[in-house]
C-alpha cells in the first residue's frame, strides 16, 4: 500500500521560507511516476502547486513559479517543497500526493500538514 | 488558466436518492493523445481528497459502483445512484489535461 507523509514546521513568519518534506513508503520513487504538492487555505477550495517526475523534471504553477523550488531524493525515498516570501496567504494544508501521469490526476495523497504564516 | 466550473455547489440530497453533479471546463479537456483527463475527487469531513474517477469514466479501485462519471469535451457529470451517509462532503473536480491542472469550487454534499 502507497503511503505519503507530510512533514515540517507549522509556523511560518512572514518573508520566511516554507519548507516541507514528503516521505513515501510502499513504492519506490525512482521506479516511476510524478510527485505533486497541493495546497487548501481553510475553508476553501484545492490548487496545484507543482509537480516532479522521478528524474528530477518539475512544472510549477505560473502563479507561484518564482517562489517554488520542488526537489526529489531518491535515496530517502522523498520529495520536497519549498516556498519562498511567503505571505499570510500561503496559510493552508498542504497536501503531497503521487501523480500517474497515464490517469491524469494523483491517485494517493498524505494527510496533508497545516502551515499557517504568522509572525 | 483553464477554469472548471462546478454546479451546484450545495447539494442537500435524501439518503437512498440519486444526485448529480456538474462540472463545466472554459475550454475543451481532450489531450493531443486523445484521452480526455478530468478526475473527481471525494472530501470527507476532515479527510484528504480521495479519487473517486479519472478519465471521466473510470472508477479508481475500492470506489462503489454507485459513483458515476460521464461526459465529453467541456460538460461533466458526477452521478451518485442511491446517496448514503457515507457520502456527505465536499466533491471536486479537477482537470490534468493543461498546466496549471486545476479544480472546480468544490459541491458540498449533505443529507437532508
Amino acid at each position: 500500500q502507497v503511503q505519503l507523509q507530510e512533514s515540517g514546521p507549522g509556523l511560518v513568519k512572514p518573508s520566511e521560507t516554507l519548507s516541507l518534506t514528503c516521505a513515501v513508503s510502499g513504492y519506490s520513487i525512482s521506479s516511476g511516476y510524478y510527485w505533486g504538492w497541493i495546497r487548501q487555505p481553510p475553508g476553501k477550495g484545492l490548487e496545484w502547486i507543482g509537480s516532479i517526475y522521478h528524474s528530477g523534471s518539475t512544472y510549477y504553477n505560473p502563479s507561484l513559479k518564482s517562489r517554488v523550488t520542488i526537489s526529489v531524493d531518491t535515496s530517502k525515498n522523498q520529495f520536497s517543497l519549498k516556498l519562498s516570501s511567503v505571505t499570510a496567504a500561503d496559510t493552508a494544508v498542504y497536501y503531497c500526493a503521487r501523480v500517474i501521469s497515464a490517469s491524469g490526476g494523483p491517485d494517493y495523497w498524505g494527510q496533508g500538514t497545516l502551515v499557517t504564516v504568522s509572525s | 488558466d483553464v477554469v472548471m466550473t462546478q454546479s451546484p455547489l450545495s447539494l442537500p440530497v435524501t439518503l437512498g436518492q440519486p444526485a448529480s453533479i456538474s462540472c463545466r471546463s472554459s475550454q475543451s479537456l481532450v489531450y493531443s493523445d486523445g484521452n480526455t483527463y478530468l478526475n473527481w475527487f471525494q472530501q470527507r469531513p476532515g479527510q484528504s481528497p480521495r479519487r473517486l474517477i479519472y478519465k471521466v469514466s473510470n472508477r479508481d479501485s475500492g470506489v462503489p459502483d454507485r459513483f458515476s462519471g460521464s461526459g465529453s469535451g467541456t460538460d461533466f457529470t458526477l452521478k451518485i445512484s442511491r446517496v448514503e451517509a457515507e457520502d456527505v462532503g465536499v466533491y471536486y473536480c479537477m482537470q490534468g489535461t493543461h498546466w496549471p491542472w486545476t479544480f472546480g469550487q468544490g459541491t458540498k454534499v449533505e443529507i437532508k
